[in-house]
């Protein structure tokens, strides 16, 4: 059974960088069709998508967020990654890691989520 | 963007009851829509995937259908671990998006 961990600081400082890892187990992030994807969920509000890379190493952002945003690959370690730069309150938010199936586009496995505060 | 618009954003219904939630897409997206629940403090779900396929292990009492911009999630026979928030997410282009969530409460 595929499984998606979340780890990182919980606490960012205002203009200071995000960073957060994804580390998966029960399958190869190597493995052909599928992506890797961040999703962010702010208290009390929806779903919002910050990108994706594929097993090949392309990268695909949000516009809204593509100028701060960037994921990267480690298959050594069978994880990813995501930074986000320049942080304010409304990069508060749950962070999940999740899988994307190629065919459908479909966010099949998800982490279990980190909150991620913004605060001096 | 693709907007998504989910209706209604909350409904109140009780054991057993049915609960139709729609989800209507800005432009054409063929049947690339999926659905997913999430429960309080727990990562979202995937329910349903392509518009109506139902994914490994969802229960019957769950049903997608639709096509192009307008689509349905059904839950027939509501049971008490439904009560939930359900979402709906188009994968036709990037970057993709989310409908603003339909809070299923109980009446």
């Amino acid at each position: 059974q595929l499984q998606l961990q979340e780890s990182g600081s919980g606490l960012v400082k205002p203009s200071q960088t995000l960073s957060l890892t994804c580390a998966v187990s029960g399958g190869s992030i190597s493995s052909g069709g599928y992506s890797w994807s961040w999703i962010r969920q702010p208290p009390g509000k929806g779903l919002e998508w910050i990108g994706y890379i594929y097993h090949s190493g392309s990268t695909y952002y949000n516009p809204s967020l593509k100028s701060r945003v960037t994921i990267s690959v480690d298959r050594s370690k069978n994880q990813f990654s995501l930074k986000l730069s320049s942080v304010t309150a409304a990069d508060t938010a749950v962070y999940y890691c999740a899988r994307v199936s190629g065919l459908t586009v479909t966010f099949d496995y998800w982490g279990q989520g980190t909150l991620v505060t913004v605060s001096s | 963007d693709i907007q998504m618009t989910q209706s209604p954003s909350s409904l109140s219904a009780s054991v057993g009851d049915r609960v139709t939630i729609t989800c209507r897409a800005s432009q054409s997206i063929s049947r690339y829509l999926n659905w997913y629940q999430q429960k309080v403090g727990k990562a979202p779900k995937l329910l349903i995937y392509a518009a109506s396929s139902l994914d490994t292990g969802v229960p019957s009492r769950f049903s997608g259908s639709g096509s192009g911009t307008d689509f349905t999630l059904t839950i027939i026979s509501l049971q008490p671990e439904d009560f939930a928030t359900y979402y709906c997410q188009q994968g036709y282009s990037t970057p993709l998006t989310f409908g603003g969530g339909t809070k299923v409460e109980i009446k």
